[in-house]
Formats: C-alpha cells, structure tokens, sequence
C-alpha cells in the first residue's frame, strides 16, 4: 500500500543534542509537510517542500531545519532541541495539484521527548 | 490572522447516539475545508468541502460546509465505540497551506 512512513515512532533526546526525524513516502505526492504537534493542540505547519522547493512558515525557530534530498525523503533536523520542542512531528504528503487544494496524507507521526 | 475554531472542545455520548461536530473559520483566502479522524496516531482523512450546501457522506459520517456562515459540521449518526477519537478541521488557505482546529475529542461509551 502506498503510503508516508515515519522513523522512529519514539524518539528521546537530550536537551541541546541534535536529532533528525525522517519521512518516507511512496505516493509519488510533490508536496511534503512536516507539522508540530503538542498535546491537546491543533497541529502547526512548520514548513513545507513543493518538489524542490522550500517554504518555511514565519514563525518557525531557526531551530528547526529540513531536507529533502529527493522525492521520496524529507527529513525534519532540530539542532538544537530544547525542552519546549517536546511534541508530535507529523509528515504528511499531498498532490499539491488544483486550485482548490487536495487532502494531506499523514504519517502516524514521531513523538518526541526532551530530557 | 487565520483561524479555525472547533466546538465542542470534548463531548462524551453513548453508543448509538447522534453527534454533531462544529467548525468555524476566518480566514483571508478559502480554497477547501477538510476533516480529519486521528486516533492514536496519523490523522486519517475524511471529507473535503468546496461548495456551500452539498452535503458529503461516507456510511454514517456526514459534512456540510455553509460558506456565506462560514462553516462546516460533522454528523456521526448510531455512534460506537470505535468512533471515540479526536476529529480535526482544517481549512486550506492556498499554497499549500492547512490551518487547523485544535479538534474535538469523543469519547463514545458502550
């Protein structure tokens, strides 16, 4: 089944260590998200790649850094992660075709902890 | 600012009840909204409204979006237990962009 799959599901990491969270897809979709999402909030877009290029959203910390090496991969870094940053990260894919948007397909995300 | 609004926060009912979930938005460019299901995990898509008063419908989930009202409810009728779940709306803003609510959590109870 096509699908967006992400690694690790669980990943701790201590204050100020660098950590890269991953995002596979195999729908061919030319856009790639990545949200951040904290307990009992709505999930909030950080940035995101239509094929090679990159958007990032005004408000997110330089903190936070993506890659996409190719369609497939879009990897999220957080250099520098503070206790703050402790969260759901959410992949999702989408067509990026019509005026009127498409639906974003999700991974089932990574949870983040900060020690 | 973009907003989209979600109500209730959290909502607990009985098997086989009808529920309605409730989103409103202000946004300053409107292209579609969506619903999503997440339970532990992803979120799983629903609907995606464009057209005001056409009504979606997948098995006992409905949507309808009110455009000049500016927004949309879900209906889950004979509610179950697999139904508890947090349900999320989100409004495309265009160029890519979702805007979320923070969503509704459910709880149905046998």
């Amino acid at each position: 089944d096509a699908m967006v799959i992400q690694n690790p599901r669980y990943q701790v990491t201590q204050f100020g260590k660098p950590v890269t969270l991953s995002c596979s897809q195999t729908l061919n979709h030319n856009v790639m998200y990545w949200y951040q999402q904290k307990s009992s909030q709505a999930p909030k877009l950080l940035f995101h790649y239509y094929d090679k290029d990159f958007n990032n959203e005004a408000d997110t910390p330089d903190n936070f850094q993506s890659r996409r090496p190719n369609t497939s991969f879009c990897f999220l870094d957080i250099r520098s992660p503070g206790l703050g940053d402790a969260a759901m990260y959410l992949c999702a894919t989408s067509r990026g075709t019509g005026s009127l948007g498409s639906p974003l397909h999700f991974g089932n995300g990574t949870r983040l902890t900060v020690t | 600012e973009d907003k989209v609004v979600q109500s209730p926060l959290s909502l607990v009912v009985h098997e086989g009840d009808t529920v309605t979930l409730n989103c409103s938005y202000e946004v300053t460019n409107f292209r579609s909204l969506l619903w999503y299901k997440q339970e532990k995990k992803a979120p799983t898509f629903l609907f995606m409204l464009t057209s005001s008063g056409i009504e979606k419908k997948s098995g006992r989930l409905s949507s309808i979006l009110d455009k000049k009202e500016l927004f949309s409810i879900l209906n889950i009728t004979a509610t179950q237990t697999g139904d508890s779940a947090v349900y999320l709306c989100a409004v495309n803003t265009g160029f890519q962009k979702l805007v979320f609510g923070t969503g509704t959590r459910l709880l149905v109870s046998p």
